[in-house]
Order: C-alpha cells, then structure tokens, then sequence
C-alpha cells in the first residue's frame, strides 16, 4: 500500500531531551516536506527536501533540524525540544511531476514537558 | 499571516442536509485543494481544482473556483455521520514546495 509512515504517533517528553520522528514513504517520491498543525495558527512548513541532500527552510525552521540521507526518509529532529514545540506534525510527500499534489502521513502529537 | 481563510469555521447540519463552506485567499494560484482532516488525525487529499476550471465534481464533493474573487467552495451533498471532519483549502507554492492551508471549518454531521 502506498503510504507515508511516522513514528512514533504520540510522544510526552521533557524540555531539552532529544528527539527523532521518523517519516518513511514507499512512493519514491522526490518531494518531502514537515508541518506542525497549532490550533488557531493552521498547518505551517517547517521544512522541506526537494531530493536526497537537498533540504531547506520552511517557514518556521527555528529549533528543528531534517536530513535526506535516503530518497524514502525524512526525519525531523528537534535537539532541545521545547514547550512551545508542542503540536501535532505531519510528514508529506509528493512526486517530482506532480509536486502539488501531497500525501500526508498519519501525524505525530508531541507534548513537551 | 495566514492565506486562505475559511468560512465559516464551524458548521453543524443534520444527515441529509448538504453542506456548503468557502475558502478565500490572496495570491494568484495554479490550483487549489481540499482536505479532510479527521479529529486530530492525517490529512486526506479530497480533490484538486486547477485555475482554468471552475468546477469539479467527485463523487458527493462538488468544488468550485472564481479565480476573479480569489475564492473557492466546497459543497458535501446528502451528508453523512462519517463526513464529521475538519476541512481545509489549501494552495500550492513551488518555492518552497510548500501547501499553505487555511484555518479550516469544522463540520459536525448529527445522525
């Protein structure tokens, strides 16, 4: 089934801890992106990789890091999560010919403590 | 801020009814999509709209496009239970790859 996977779905954790949530799609998409959802404030674009190695800012970059050491995963790293990173994240991807067209994964609600 | 703005933001209908909501923004836009998005879960990709069309059919989903009035609408025919769901506009960016959503409307479909 093609899928875009994140893990883990839900995640408590304390401010300064480090953590990785994974994205995985099984489409080779070349396009992959990271929102946070924040009630009141709509879906926003953290990050973005149009293709292995290639990465940029989206429009709230502060505070998370990405990689795209393979065309499959993409994962989001936040190396001192804060509070005010609490959100719900969704991983998306999209195909290089039909870049606009974007597959969400399931999301993943972070707690900071 | 936010482009692309929906309303109302919250709707609530009997099963049957249909139900209609707009979206508004503010770029010129190549094309323009809903979502759903169920209670805190993923996003589901409804349809697509490209700036040449001006309405689009699928299914029970009825969308409109005026490129003029920069908006869009959404109309849910023979509602559900099952449609209960947040919904949301959104358009593309190339620059950036980016989707930019809208605040969405909740709609509430009581059996």
């Amino acid at each position: 089934e093609a899928q875009v996977t994140q893990n883990p779905r839900y995640l408590i954790t304390v401010t300064g801890k480090k953590l990785t949530v994974t994205c995985s799609q099984n489409m080779n998409h070349e396009y992959m992106s990271w929102y946070r959802q924040d009630p009141g404030l709509g879906l926003r674009q953290i990050y973005y990789s149009m293709n292995v190695e290639v990465t940029d800012k989206g429009d709230v970059p502060e505070g998370y890091k990405v990689s795209r050491k393979e065309k499959r995963n993409f994962p989001l790293i936040l190396e001192s999560p804060s509070p005010n990173q609490t959100s719900l994240y969704f991983c998306a991807s999209s195909p290089r010919d039909r870049r606009d067209e974007q597959f969400f994964g399931p999301g993943t609600r972070l707690t900071v403590l | 801020s936010q482009q692309g703005e929906e309303d109302p933001q919250a709707l609530s209908i009997q099963e049957g009814e249909n139900a209609t909501m707009n979206c508004s923004y503010k770029t010129s836009i190549n094309n323009l999509q809903w979502y759903r998005q169920n209670s805190g879960r993923g996003l589901v990709h409804l349809i697509l709209i490209r700036s040449n069309e001006r309405e689009k059919h699928s299914g029970r989903l009825r969308v409109t496009l005026d490129t003029s009035k920069k908006s869009s609408s959404l109309l849910i025919t023979a509602s559900r239970a099952a449609d209960t769901a947040s919904y949301f506009c959104a358009h593309y960016k190339a620059a950036g790859n980016k989707l930019t959503f809208g605040g969405g409307t909740r709609v509430l479909v009581k059996p």
